[in-house]
């Protein structure tokens, strides 16, 4: 069972506009929370995280928001760019665990120019 | 650095042979994470090392599948016997270390594996 969800497998935008990447988890334990970027023939890279403590974190053209009572979170991407187009995973973890992140299926994010 | 090395980028294989991927992570790194993607599960985690030491193999999906860590600076993750269903690309991953501000993985640029 996935506790990690990404529900839309693919989203596509235009230059200029807003991306919005959805993520929804059910383990309850989970407090720490990642989104992960990934072009093709090469691994993910860290993007942007944020913690339980926090509902939202910004850095540059990404921001992370967190809905804990909803179990959900989103990445936006504003203004968004061609070189944007990646595949995104969501990732959560248990910070008194063995912080082992667990991923989402990713959503492929395509932005047109 | 040069982040984490896998070795080899493509494997081509028949079914039943032996197949081993190598893993090289990043000096320092205290944890290492093998991982499978596949278009129906996504990134799903097989095993997880913490200082060398095989934490969590749940994920391991049979006995055809082992993994070893044998000193801080290398990984293997072996399929023996191979079979087509195993195609997918194989990532090594790590991170430095058990606290909330490093939890980021660094990934390698996996190996993608291919059993006719």
């Amino acid at each position: 069972d996935q506790q990690v969800k990404q529900n839309s497998p693919s989203l596509s935008v235009q230059e200029g506009r807003i991306s919005i990447l959805n993520c929804d988890y059910t383990n309850s334990m989970f407090d720490y929370f990642l989104w992960y970027k990934k072009y093709p023939a090469e691994g993910p890279t860290f993007l942007i995280s944020i913690s339980s403590i926090k509902d939202k974190n910004e850095d540059g053209r990404f921001t992370v928001f967190l809905n804990k009572s909803a179990k959900h979170l989103s990445l936006h991407i504003v203004p968004s760019q061609p070189g944007d187009s990646a595949v995104y995973f969501c990732a959560a973890s248990v910070s008194g665990g063995s912080y082992i992140p667990t991923f989402g299926r990713g959503t492929s994010l395509i932005v047109h120019p | 650095d040069a982040g984490v090395i896998q070795s080899p980028r493509h494997e081509v294989t028949e079914m039943g042979q032996e197949v081993t991927l190598r893993c090289k992570p990043i000096s320092g790194h205290n944890s290492l994470f093998w991982y499978r993607q596949t278009m129906m599960r996504g990134l799903e985690l097989l095993i997880y090392f913490n200082n060398n030491v095989p934490i969590d193999d749940s994920g391991m999906p049979e006995d055809r599948f082992s993994a070893k860590m044998p000193n801080a600076s290398f990984s293997t993750l072996k399929i023996q016997p191979s079979e087509p269903r195993d195609s997918a690309v194989y990532f090594c991953a790590s991170s430095p270390g058990r606290s909330i501000q490093n939890t980021e993985a660094f990934f390698g640029q996996g190996t993608r594996l291919t059993v006719v």
